[in-house]
């Protein structure tokens, strides 16, 4: 799977957007983008994921640049509550033996201030 | 639906001592995989299962067994505990297939202390 690079930190004002971005160039073409959030020691929540097209659901967007080099995960109106590690991974395939398996890497930590 | 449970919450082992991390899920996945998670770290992969009967490692398999003889249980056993095995462990499973969108979804954690 292919490796990601986040910012280690982040902070955002409440009600702003969180602008959160990701880095991976090596990301092959049937790999994935997925975004997971971890609030405190819970376990990880997923948020979204997309492989080429933006997507928009209602916890977030998604942006994944036209080269598929780098995305952006977009919280519209940051709440107190999104304070959280936010992680970006890209794993293979749907259907393929791999598709089970989560590559965390260090994720960012997105402090949402009032 | 209770989704993925895990128990116990809380667990403390003498350096040697065995035990077996439990996790169920009732939302009929096939897929279902392990992790654990050092303070201030990401999580790491032990290992997973894509299928009753089928297990593979992950990224930090020592130490670790697991077997999956149902679809709703992936038990984690430690055979011989190390306090290097103090962590958070985290079981996840996910559902494959028409209508499913590959999310998966974790158990609150189980926290061992291994001293």
């Amino acid at each position: 799977d292919a490796k990601t690079t986040q910012p280690p930190s982040m902070d955002c004002a409440e009600g702003r957007a969180a602008n959160l971005p990701c880095n991976h160039s090596t990301i092959s073409g049937n790999e994935y983008v997925y975004w997971y959030r971890q609030i405190h020691s819970q376990g990880p929540q997923y948020i979204i994921h997309g492989l080429k097209n933006n997507e928009t659901n209602e916890m977030a967007s998604l942006i994944i640049t036209e080269d598929r080099k780098s995305s952006t995960l977009i919280l519209p109106h940051a709440t107190l509550r999104d304070t959280a590690v936010y992680y970006c991974i890209v794993r293979a395939d749907h259907g393929s033996s791999n598709t089970g398996k989560l590559i965390f890497g260090q994720g960012t930590t997105l402090q949402v201030k009032p | 639906n209770a989704g993925v449970t895990q128990t116990p919450k809380f667990q403390v082992l003498k350096t040697g001592q065995s035990m077996t991390l439990q996790c169920a899920q009732d939302m009929n996945h096939e897929y279902m995989s392990w992790y654990r998670q050092d303070p201030g770290m990401g999580l790491r992969l032990i290992h997973y299962s894509v299928g009753a009967g089928i297990t593979d490692q992950g990224e930090v398999p020592n130490g670790y067994n697991v077997s999956r003889s149902t679809t709703e249980d992936f038990p984690l056993r430690l055979l011989s505990a190390a306090p290097s095995q103090t962590s958070v462990y985290f079981c996840a499973s996910m559902g494959a297939g028409l209508g499913q969108n590959y999310e998966q979804y974790f158990g609150p954690g189980t926290r061992l202390t291994v001293t």
